[in-house]
């Protein structure tokens, strides 16, 4: 069955990278998605990746993608207080439609 | 402010009854995706519609159904509803069914006693 697992907290301190990790089971992933959840808010998709993809780079944020153990991570360069956050990880299987896997989330707190 | 609205923003009910959410999408926005957030089973996609058809679908429960209407708004359904059933309910919408960036509403609280 599908199962997307993530560490549940990280916490950095500002100025710092962050990297968040994720593994998920399904492999027929068709696309990897991170998404930023602030407080009191719905999702804001940060960024995704294709599965024949290794690397996105943009701006501050780094997928990594190893297919082969099916581990996905997120590097954000420079972490600033303002990213605080819950981030998901998320697999989906659809190129007609999007059916999305979430992962259990990691809240990542910046320390000043 | 996303553009996509979500009512009501909290419903209190009790075991047993059924409620609708309802979720406008952005204008020109064409896709209309609902998602549940609860504290034990986390963030699940519920399901998905484009330009008033279902497009994919995730862990629905079968007392779950929702559907797009021509003017593009949604609502979901619940029924039989479980104290599991509490949790806050997320719309989106995007203007496609590709990978895009999908706009959030606030979300309707539901609290089930």
């Amino acid at each position: 069955g599908e199962d997307v697992e993530q560490s549940l907290f990280l916490s950095v301190r500002e100025g710092d990278s962050s990297v968040i990790n994720c593994t998920y089971t399904d492999s027929s992933s068709t696309y990897l998605y991170w998404y930023k959840q602030e407080p009191g808010a719905g999702l804001q998709l940060l960024t995704y990746i294709f599965s024949n993809m290794d690397m996105k780079q943009d701006q501050r944020l780094t997928v990594l993608l190893n297919k082969k153990d099916k581990h996905l991570s997120l590097r954000i360069a420079d972490t600033q207080t303002g990213d605080s956050a819950i981030y998901f990880c998320a697999e989906s299987m659809g190129n007609y439609g999007q059916n999305f896997v979430f992962g259990p989330g990691t809240r990542l707190s910046v320390l000043p | 402010d996303s553009g996509v609205t979500q009512t009501p923003k909290h419903l209190i009910t009790a075991t047993g009854q059924r409620v609708t959410l309802r979720c406008s999408p952005r204008s020109g926005d064409l896709s209309v995706y609902w998602y549940q957030q609860s504290l034990d089973q986390g963030l699940q996609f519920l399901i998905q519609y484009y330009n008033g058809e279902e497009r994919a679908k995730g862990n629905i429960l079968e007392r779950f159904s929702a559907q797009q209407f021509p003017d593009l708004h949604s609502e979901l359904n619940l029924s039989s509803l479980e104290l599991g059933d509490s949790a806050l309910y997320f719309c989106a919408s995007s203007v496609g069914t590709g990978v895009e960036t999908q706009y959030f509403g606030p979300g309707t609280r539901l609290l089930v006693l």
